[in-house]
C-alpha cells in the first residue's frame, strides 16, 4: 500500500515564477491538507481540500491557491513567487472518519526561490 | 493561533525520562502530537480528545488537561529512536496548527 507520494522532491525557481506541487493521497483517504515548513519551524497549514473543494484555509495570501482532483489527488499552484517562499511543502491525506483523525503525511516538496 | 512548546530543545541519555508540554491560548477540542525526524515527514503519534479519549501507535504517553488548556507528552525510559522533533498541534474545523517544535536528542 503506497503512501502519500509528492512530486517533484526539489525544485529551484526564479523570483516571480510560478509553481505546481503534485501530490496524491494514501489508498483509502478521500482528505488532502498542504503545509508550509520553514527550516526549524513546524508546518504552517496552507489549506484543505475534501470532495474537491477547499474547506479550509490557514493565513497565506491568494497567491497559493490549490485543486483537487476527483481521484483525490492535489496539486498547490504558487503564483509570483518570493523568496520567503523558499521552504518544505508537505502534503498530508486523512480519512475524516471522525472530528479528529490522523494525518500520513508525504516526503515533502523542497522549493528554493532565488 | 499556535500552540506554545516547551521546552524548546532536550538532551536525554538512554532510559531516561522527559515531558514535553504544550499550551493554548483558545479552548481545546483535541490535541494532536507528531514526530519528525530529521530529513523525513512528521509521523503520527497520538490524538487526545476532550473527554479523555486517546488514539495513539506508539508507548508513548500523554495527557490532556482540558480546563488549562494544555497537554503533556511523556517520553520514559526513553530508546535512541525516540530522538526528533516532536510537535504538537491543536485542531479548529478542520485547520491543524502546530507548535514550533521540541527536538529530543538521546544518546547512548
Amino acid at each position: 500500500d503506497a503512501g502519500v507520494t509528492q512530486s517533484p522532491t526539489h525544485l529551484i525557481k526564479t523570483r516571480g515564477q510560478q509553481v505546481t506541487l503534485r501530490c496524491s493521497p494514501k489508498s483509502g483517504h478521500d482528505t488532502v491538507s498542504w503545509y508550509q515548513q520553514a527550516l526549524g519551524q513546524g508546518p504552517q497549514f496552507i489549506f484543505q481540500y475534501y470532495e474537491e473543494e477547499e474547506r479550509q484555509r490557514g493565513n497565506f495570501p491568494d497567491r497559493f491557491s490549490g485543486h483537487q482532483f476527483p481521484n483525490y489527488s492535489s496539486e498547490l499552484n504558487v503564483n509570483a513567487l518570493l523568496l520567503g517562499d523558499s521552504a518544505l511543502y508537505l502534503c498530508a491525506s486523512s480519512f475524516p472518519g471522525a472530528y479528529s483523525y490522523e494525518q500520513y503525511f508525504g516526503p515533502g516538496t523542497r522549493l528554493t526561490v532565488t | 493561533q499556535q500552540p506554545v512548546q516547551s521546552p524548546q530543545a532536550v538532551i536525554l541519555r538512554e532510559g531516561e525520562d522527559a515531558v514535553i508540554n504544550c499550551s493554548s491560548s483558545k479552548a481545546l477540542y483535541s490535541v494532536h502530537w507528531y514526530r519528525q525526524k530529521h530529513g523525513e515527514a512528521p509521523v503520527f503519534l497520538m490524538i487526545l480528545l476532550k473527554g479523555g479519549e486517546q488514539k495513539g501507535h506508539e508507548k508513548i504517553s500523554a495527557s490532556f488537561n482540558e480546563k488549562k488548556q494544555q497537554s503533556s507528552l511523556y517520553l520514559t525510559a526513553s530508546q535512541l529512536s525516540y530522538s526528533g522533533t516532536y510537535f504538537c498541534g491543536t485542531e479548529m474545523t478542520y485547520k491543524l496548527s502546530f507548535g514550533a517544535g521540541t527536538t529530543v536528542t538521546v544518546r547512548a
